[in-house]
Order: C-alpha cells, then sequence, then structure tokens
C-alpha cells in the first residue's frame, strides 16, 4: 500500500492568495482527520470525516479554512485568504477504526509570507 | 489543565540508558493509548499501542498505563543516538459519539553516544 498520499508536499505563498491542499487516504480506510502542526500548539485536529462525511470540524480555526471530501479517495482543506499565521505543518491522517492508531502522510508545510 | 499532558523536554540520556517519557490525560473515561514517535521534518509514526492497565513491551520499547492515576509512560531500553526525536502521547476521547484522538505536544528525546 502507498500509505497516504498528501499534495503539495511544501507550499509558499503570499498573504490572501487561496491554498489548496490534498489527501488520499489509504483504501479501505473509513477515517480521515486532518490536523495542523506548529511549535506552539503542537499537533490539533482541524476536522475528521467518516465516509466522507465530517463529524467533527469545532478544530477549523475560523471560517477561512474549508474542508471536503468529495469520495473515498479524496479531500482537500482550503484556506480562502490566507495569512501569515496559517503557516504549518498540516497533516492528513487516516484509520479504518476510529479507536485505533492512524496512519499519518507526509504532511504540506505551508508558509504564508 | 490540557487533555493530554507532556514535558516538553529536552530529555537528555547517554546512549545505552534508559530513557523515561511520561504523560497524563484528564479524559477517565479514554480506553486507547498511544506513543508515536516523529523525527524532525517527517510525520508520527506508531511505536505502542496500550489498551488496559500494566506493561506492555516490544522489543526495546516498554508502554506502561495506570488508568487509576491517569498516566501513561514510554520507557526506551538501551537507548541509540536513532532513537533521537519527539515523542508524541496520544489518548482516545469519545465525541459525538465517534472517537478521536487527542495528542500532547510531545517530548523531545536526545540521546548522545
Amino acid at each position: 500500500d502507498a500509505g497516504v498520499i498528501q499534495s503539495p508536499r511544501h507550499e509558499v505563498t503570499e498573504m490572501g492568495q487561496e491554498v489548496t491542499l490534498r489527501c488520499k487516504p489509504i483504501s479501505g480506510h473509513d477515517y480521515l482527520f486532518w490536523y495542523r502542526q506548529t511549535m506552539m500548539r503542537g499537533l490539533e485536529l482541524l476536522i475528521y470525516f467518516n465516509n466522507n462525511v465530517p463529524i467533527d470540524d469545532s478544530g477549523m480555526p475560523e471560517d477561512r479554512f474549508s474542508a471536503k471530501m468529495p469520495n473515498a479517495s479524496f479531500s482537500t482543506l482550503k484556506i480562502q485568504p490566507s495569512e501569515p499565521r496559517d503557516s504549518a505543518v498540516y497533516f492528513c491522517a487516516s484509520t479504518p477504526d476510529s479507536r485505533e492508531t492512524q496512519y499519518f502522510g507526509p504532511g504540506t508545510r505551508l508558509l504564508v509570507l | 489543565q490540557k487533555e493530554v499532558e507532556q514535558n516538553s523536554g529536552p530529555l537528555s540520556v547517554p546512549e545505552g540508558a534508559i530513557a523515561s517519557l511520561n504523560c497524563t490525560y484528564s479524559d477517565r473515561g479514554s480506553q486507547s493509548f498511544f506513543w508515536y514517535r516523529q523525527y524532525s521534518g517527517k510525520s508520527p509514526e506508531l511505536i505502542m499501542s496500550i489498551y488496559s492497565n500494566g506493561d506492555k513491551e516490544d522489543g526495546r520499547f516498554t508502554a506502561q498505563l495506570n488508568k487509576a492515576s491517569q498516566y501513561v509512560s514510554l520507557l526506551i531500553r538501551d537507548s541509540q543516538p536513532s532513537d533521537s526525536a519527539t515523542y508524541l502521547c496520544a489518548v482516545n476521547k469519545w465525541d459525538t459519539g465517534f472517537q478521536k484522538l487527542v495528542f500532547g505536544t510531545g517530548t523531545r528525546l536526545l540521546v548522545s553516544p
């Protein structure tokens, strides 16, 4: 299995621009999670899906953030407009069972100038 | 009080020594506990999972769980420089009928040759 795939691996953009991060979960995993990691706040859960349906988006910072999962093999996290404080590493993770471990993708390093 | 607390470190140990990493959690209903290792610039990867009180050993790693004290620990025997990384404690939490993981901010471990 290829594992969780994320793209792009690195993104540098200017404040105000739209940023779209992409994730392909491991085949057969019904749960997909988006996390943000910073030195100050650690690993924070932004939103998670079960069978393509958003279950909990209470971690999404504000309306500038949105996430979709149009099918079982693809999810996007969009930031519009982006701000410098959004600079972080964004991880996608998936699991077949919410009680079990999650498998992380390589992450997207986002820098907003 | 944070839901999952870890000492940020760094914890410095000489090669060959035992490294002890600790974690406390606040939700008494938590039933699944995980230790992840994260190398700099990489994504978290699962080291150990533990579900019942007591010790669980896997090679050089031993996870210890004490639900009464709401305490989880990870012992690394015969520490190697390659063990130098940040160790994240994760605890499951029930939310809206599903379980999700809450991560600590991690303990940085440095193993010196």
